[in-house]
């Protein structure tokens, strides 16, 4: 199915090395998602691509967080000098332009901090 | 700012009753989404039901309803005949279409357990 894909899927990384997320909307959404959710957590906001508007980085915990995205494509979201805390699953949803449908989300990269 | 609240951490319901999760939102906007999303222990978020800040009339979507009160902002999730397979993490979320650009955000969740 043409779902939104992410990888890796897990991805566990010593403390202090940096760490790239991918992430492949579904073909033709515009919007893009990226959400942290610790363990039992609820998802925590972090950047926000809509289309060619300029992205709503309000939700980016420090300056270690980036992200990008390739016009309308594929996104990463890069953790530099990675940290305990930041251990997570890192989720990412697109949705069509407009926006009054529903967010479609990936499976999540699970990244582990040792 | 935006914000969405769910005041029940944790939630039980015997199988076959009817359960209502609480979701409270702020926002200064006129035009808004309420979406409530399923979490189940394998961890993928499964959308349930979608309300539009315009909508006159309380969505629904099989044995999911969404009781919108506008006026208090609240956009309760009920869930009739419950069944085991509705244990899992609820989350609303909210869509704010002028002041933020769309930008979608989550409540803390709520659990629910359903006992047989």
């Amino acid at each position: 199915g043409a779902g939104v894909s992410q990888s890796p899927s897990n991805k566990v990384t010593e403390k202090g090395k940096d760490v790239e997320l991918r992430c492949d909307p579904i073909s033709g959404h515009t919007a893009l998602y990226w959400y942290r959710q610790r363990l039992g957590q609820g998802l925590e906001f972090l950047i926000y691509f809509q289309g060619n508007s300029a992205p709503d980085k309000s939700g980016l915990p420090s300056d270690r967080f980036s992200a990008e995205r390739t016009g309308e494509s594929v996104s990463t979201l890069t953790i530099q000098r990675t940290q305990q805390e930041d251990s997570a699953v890192y989720l990412c949803a697109s949705s069509p332009r407009g926006g009054y449908t529903e967010a479609f989300f990936g499976q999540g990269t699970r990244l582990t901090v040792v | 700012a935006q914000k969405i609240t769910q005041t029940q951490p944790g939630m039980f319901v015997q199988e076959k009753e009817a359960v209502t999760l609480d979701c409270t939102y702020d926002t200064s906007d006129q035009s808004y989404g309420l979406f409530w999303y399923k979490q189940p222990s394998s961890g993928e978020m499964i959308f349930l039901i979608y309300q539009g800040s315009y909508d006159e009339q309380n969505a629904t979507e099989g044995r999911y309803s969404l009781n919108f009160q506008k006026a208090r902002k609240s956009a309760n999730l009920v869930i009739s005949a419950s069944q085991l397979g509705d244990s899992a993490m609820y989350f609303c979320a909210m869509r704010d279409y002028r002041n933020q650009g769309g930008k979608l955000i989550f409540g803390q969740g709520t659990e629910l357990s359903v006992k047989p």
